[in-house]
């Protein structure tokens, strides 16, 4: 089955920890996305890829860093130095250089021990 | 002004009800719209594209207005099964390489 892959489901990071959240899409698409959504709050963009090697910030990418070594993975690392870390992540991917629509994994629940 | 701004709701509706929302963006040059529907605790999901000629699949119809910058949902018949929130999503740029600006959302509540 094609599709967006997120693991782990729920993670559990302790304070001062960094943690890395897995994206993995088989869709051959060009561009990924990394969002965070608190309770109650629409999506917020993290940080962006839209070709391998290379990504950009999005409106909060403080406390996050992202690598795209391999065009069908998007891993998010969060920092000990994202200060309330606690929120569901969800990644996304589409074509590039199209007008076509974004499709989501199934998310990461984060919380803080 | 907000990029892409959409009434929180909640609405809450009794079934077969026919019930539309409103979305506004401010962007000018935007160039692709779209409707995802995001259950609780879920991610969202590709509801329909938002054709310029404006589009419809089964119960529901998507339209574009360009010149007052805003785009509509309406839910006919509505079911038990469409209560969620639906999230405005706009293109925000010219080309489709921009990422996609999502609203905060509309809630719908389908009564019994």
């Amino acid at each position: 089955d094609g599709g967006i892959t997120q693991s782990p489901k729920y993670l559990f990071r302790k304070e001062g920890q960094n943690v890395t959240l897995s994206c993995e899409q088989n869709l051959n698409h060009d561009a990924m996305y990394w969002y965070r959504q608190d309770p109650g709050q629409g999506l917020r963009l993290i940080y962006y890829s839209q070709i391998v090697n290379d990504f950009q910030k999005g409106d909060i990418a403080e406390g996050y860093s992202v690598s795209r070594e391999k065009k069908e993975s998007f891993p998010l690392t969060v920092t000990s130095a994202q200060k309330n870390p606690t929120a569901f992540y969800l990644c996304a991917s589409k074509w590039s250089g199209s007008n076509q629509p974004q499709h989501f994994g199934d998310g990461t629940r984060l919380s803080i021990l | 002004r907000k990029e892409v701004e959409q009434d929180p709701g909640p609405f809450n509706v009794p079934e077969g009800a026919t019930v539309a929302f409103n979305c506004t963006y401010s962007n000018s040059a935007s160039q692709s719209f779209f409707w995802y529907r995001q259950d609780c605790r879920k991610e969202p999901k590709l509801l329909m594209s938002v054709y310029s000629s404006g589009n419809e699949d089964g119960r529901f119809t998507a339209q574009l207005n360009r010149a007052s910058q805003y785009i509509s949902l309406l839910i006919r018949d509505s079911k038990l099964s469409d209560s969620a929130t639906y999230l405005c999503v706009v293109n925000n740029g010219a080309s489709g390489n921009t990422p996609l600006v999502f609203g905060k959302g509309t809630r719908l509540s389908v009564i019994a």
